[in-house]
């Protein structure tokens, strides 16, 4: 069975604040996936990592993959309160079509 | 606009009524897919589908259905919803394949009483 873990699943923060969410899976694959969920919200795309030493960034967002270690990281740099939100890794398997997530990791920032 | 719709947003239901949540998507993608989000499981995916008549289950699909007669409708159908099937439901669409980036409706939340 696949799985896909992450780890904190709750994390609060304060703002100003450098912090680092892990997602190790189970699975032989070469692209990962960061989405983004506000409260009571669907999923919005972060990130779509593909290949092994992939590093993406988008403002306070820095998400990387390492495909032998079956990690991928999402750091957060000088944390704000607008990046309150739970956060979902996801992969596929490189054959096959299934798509596979996480449990999702709430982060909480605090002023 | 590009979207993913699903309707309804929200519905109660007694145990045993069957029913169907309708998904739509207008990006002419290929692949289309169902998932359930319960607290401490993340999303668990029900069935995906490739193109149209061509469907596959996914992690969970007991007690669920689906159809694939058109390119841009994917409807989930529960004939005899239980009250474990209570959740938020999202649909999805991607180009064409779990390989491209998936956009995601808005959610159903379902509760089975």
């Amino acid at each position: 069975e696949l799985k896909v873990e992450q780890n904190p699943l709750f994390l609060s923060m304060q703002e100003g604040k450098n912090y680092t969410i892990y997602c190790n899976y189970s699975t032989t694959s070469d692209r990962l996936y960061w989405y983004r969920q506000d409260p009571g919200k669907s999923l919005e795309s972060l990130f779509v990592l593909l290949s092994n030493g992939a590093v993406k960034q988008e403002g306070r967002l820095m998400a990387s993959l390492d495909t032998k270690a079956r990690l991928s990281t999402l750091h957060i740099t000088a944390a704000v309160h607008d990046l309150s939100a739970t956060y979902f890794c996801a992969v596929d398997r490189e054959t096959g079509n299934q798509f596979y997530f996480g449990t999702g990791t709430s982060l909480t920032v605090i002023p | 606009e590009a979207q993913v719709t699903q309707n309804p947003r929200y519905l109660i239901t007694v145990t045993g009524k069957k029913l169907t949540v309708t998904c739509s998507q207008n990006m002419n993608h290929e692949y289309m897919s169902w998932y359930r989000q319960d607290p401490g499981l993340g999303l668990r995916q029900i069935y995906y589908s490739m193109n149209v008549e061509v469907t596959d289950k996914g992690d969970v699909p007991e007690g669920y259905k689906v159809s694939r007669k058109e390119k841009r409708n994917f409807p989930l159908i529960l004939e005899s919803p239980s009250p474990n099937q209570t959740s938020l439901y999202f649909c999805a669409s991607s180009l064409s394949g779990s390989r491209d980036e998936q956009y995601f409706g808005p959610g159903t939340r379902l509760t089975v009483t």
